[in-house]
């Protein structure tokens, strides 16, 4: 069964930190292209970041956290990470870890996705 | 930025119905338009990838067509399964980009 548990949300000050983690299974993770899709409460879905598989190592942000939140991956241990800087109001939401079978983000969109971790700036 | 639009933004249906929901590049994207189904509290499901191929497991009822700017999503017969909010987003070019969604809701 495939699987992926994000951890890592909670309640954070403004320009505070957190980081997020999401522990896959049930497929082969380095061969999955990986993001970090976001939903605010009563918003729709934001696409925040990509990761490609690690032969590539390519890397994409949304302009809304580019360099406040960095992506990276672990395929040794099946993660994904999301490292979240200078948090803002704005930045809370449900945060998604969705993967890509083959890489093919492009071509066959988001076929696998997490339930998601919250998190929540507030002072 | 691709600017996606859906429409309509909510709608009541019946089990059964037909239900079709549209959605609207702000520039050509071919067919790298993809749907999703979310329910509260659950992971979106991927519905359509490409604009028209459905993903495995997803019951033929469902379907999707268009390309260049214009695209649709068509339920033929509302199940009541279906009640949820669905999201359509370009795969074209970065920054990936959503619809705001369209909920479908009981009559």
């Amino acid at each position: 069964e495939v699987q992926l548990v994000e951890s890592g949300g909670g309640l954070v000050q403004p320009g505070g930190s957190l980081r997020l983690s999401c522990v896959v299974s049930g497929f082969t993770f380095r061969t999955y292209s990986m993001n970090w899709v976001r939903q605010a409460p009563g918003k729709g879905l934001e696409w925040v970041s990509y990761i490609n598989t690690s032969t590539t190592g390519t890397i994409f942000y949304a302009d809304s956290v580019k360099g406040r939140f960095t992506i990276s991956r672990d395929d040794a241990k099946n993660s994904l990470y999301l490292q979240m800087n200078s948090l803002r109001a704005e930045d809370t939401a449900v945060y998604h870890c969705v993967g890509c079978s083959g890489g093919r983000c492009y071509d066959d969109g988001f076929d696998i996705w997490g339930q998601g971790t919250m998190v929540t700036v507030s002072s | 930025d691709i600017q996606m639009t859906q429409s309509p933004s909510s709608l009541s249906a019946s089990v059964r119905d037909r239900v079709t929901i549209t959605c609207r590049a702000s520039q050509s994207i071919r067919t790298f338009l993809n749907w999703y189904q979310h329910k509260p509290g659950k992971a979106p499901k991927l519905l359509i990838y490409a604009a028209s191929s459905l993903q495995s497991g997803v019951p033929l009822r469902f379907s999707g067509s268009g390309s260049g700017t214009d695209f649709t999503l068509t339920i033929t017969s509302l199940q009541p399964e279906d009640f949820a909010t669905y999201y359509c987003q370009q795969s074209y070019s970065t920054p990936w980009t959503f619809g705001q969604g369209t909920k479908v809701e009981i009559k």
